[in-house]
């Protein structure tokens, strides 16, 4: 079974400029996430898609970060414009989406350099 | 605010057990433990999960007090590819959200 996809895997960016990041999510997930990884942390979540439609973006800086999850499969999240302190991995990860068990499955995560 | 404190790092010798301990001393009745891992330049993977029984698999063991103040995971006979942040979460069971804290870095020296 393939796993969850991330591109870039790495992505070096000047502060003000956009980027954007793509996930495919393992076949049949219902379920998608969005996680930010400073360097030292825990991931923490940034948004939570339910098939196409937000559950949680309470974590997501609005003001410069979007994502969106078109006919709920593949996922992308944007950042516009980056800033200094957006440097950290991305991760994405799926679950199936049938109940609170749900285990989670990551991506390897996109490295984001902001300069 | 942090709902569990685990040592920020541990070595353990090849061929031994480790023992990694997590203190969640606020957990409520339907707050489950997880544990994570998260390999250098990988994406966190699931080891394991319990409410209150201990629990195996094929990658680990855990052990939860009688109080569930407190858990263990095991790792019965560490490798070098063990190496890895390792991330102690509690769960309500019908919510999907992880909260990772710092977790312990664990280091397997040959």
């Amino acid at each position: 079974e393939a796993g969850v996809a991330q591109s870039p895997r790495y992505k070096i960016i000047e502060k003000r400029q956009s980027v954007a990041f793509w996930c495919n999510p393992i076949s049949g997930h219902a379920t998608l996430y969005w996680y930010q990884q400073i360097l030292g942390q825990g991931p923490k979540l940034l948004i939570q898609f339910q098939n196409n439609g937000v559950v949680d973006d309470s974590q997501l800086p609005k003001d410069r970060f979007s994502a969106e999850r078109l006919k709920g499969v593949d996922s992308t999240l944007k950042i516009q414009p980056a800033k200094l302190e957006d440097s950290a991995v991305y991760l994405c990860a799926s679950s199936l989406g049938v109940g609170g068990l749900d285990t989670q499955y990551f991506g390897p995560g996109t490295r984001l350099t902001v300069l | 605010d942090a709902k569990t404190t685990q040592p920020t790092s541990m070595d353990c010798a090849e061929g031994r057990a480790a023992n990694l301990p997590c203190n969640h001393s606020t957990i409520s009745g339907n707050e489950y433990v997880y544990w994570y891992r998260q390999i250098h330049s990988q994406g966190p993977q699931y080891i394991i999960h319990g409410l209150k029984n201990n629990e195996t698999n094929e990658m680990a063991s855990l052990i939860i007090t009688e109080d569930r103040k407190s858990s263990t995971l095991i790792l019965p006979h560490a490798t070098l590819r063990d190496t890895a942040v390792y991330y102690c979460i509690v769960r309500v069971g019908n919510d999907y959200k992880l909260s990772f804290g710092a977790g312990t870095t664990v280091t397997v020296r040959a």
